[in-house]
């Protein structure tokens, strides 16, 4: 089975520390995903990254960023944390080839991390 | 218009009655599509993917896809209690070039399945 996981299922942090969300796949998979999910949005992509050290924007970038230095991890960083970034956040990785135990373009999610800043 | 549009429900169907859900897109170049299930405060969960025109059937699930109609949907039959959750639909971004695909997703349908 597919397995990616996510460093913590719940986190409380202040206005303005910086945040971590790290996230490790075992599946050899190309390409990680970070998305948020909130109430009415439903899920919002913010980063991806298609190789080692590769990144690109997806949909709402600001006031995050990304890292990537080994394929099977990813990280979400918030450089200074305030209260609209309180959401669910949830990682996901996908291959590029066919074949194989998983099939190109499907995304196989973490189990997210509730993440509450005050 | 909502590039991936569902029907937010609740969708409401008694245990063993068929469930259809559906899922209108506007990217005609979307190529991939996907059902996930996702139960409240859980992560989603891939349910099916389909590529192709026509049915997909896997188990008590069918997915469904009509390219020309930009039309998805996801027929679950003997509906039982624990098929309550939200499901999202979820297609490619046509245009992927080479980079990773990416998905966009609906906001879900919650289903309900009574006793």
């Amino acid at each position: 089975d597919v397995k990616v996981t996510q460093s913590s299922r719940y986190l409380v942090k202040r206005t303005g520390e910086k945040v971590f969300l790290e996230c490790v796949q075992d599946m050899d998979h190309e390409n990680m995903f970070w998305y948020r999910q909130d109430p009415g949005l439903g899920l919002r992509l913010i980063y991806f990254s298609y190789d080692v050290k590769m990144k690109e924007k997806g949909d709402i970038p600001e006031g995050y960023s990304v890292s990537r230095e080994k394929k099977e991890r990813f990280s979400l960083i918030l450089e200074s944390a305030s209260t609209n970034q309180t959401s669910m956040y949830l990682c996901a990785s996908s291959s590029t080839a066919w074949g194989g135990r998983t099939n190109a373009d499907t995304q196989y999610f973490g189990p997210g991390t509730r993440l509450t800043v005050l | 218009q909502k590039e991936v549009e569902q029907n937010s429900g609740p969708l409401s169907v008694p245990e063993g009655a068929i469930a259809s859900l559906n899922c209108t897109y506007s990217d005609r170049g979307s190529q991939s599509f996907f059902w996930y299930r996702q139960y409240s405060g859980k992560s989603p969960e891939l349910i099916m993917s389909i590529y192709s025109n026509g049915d997909k059937e896997d188990g008590r699930f069918t997915a469904q896809l009509n390219k020309a109609s930009q039309y998805v949907s996801l027929l679950i039959r003997d509906s039982q209690p624990s098929d309550s959750a939200t499901y999202l639909c979820a297609v490619t971004r046509g245009g992927n070039t080479g980079t990773a695909s990416k998905l966009t997703f609906g906001t879900g349908t919650r289903l309900q399945v009574t006793l």
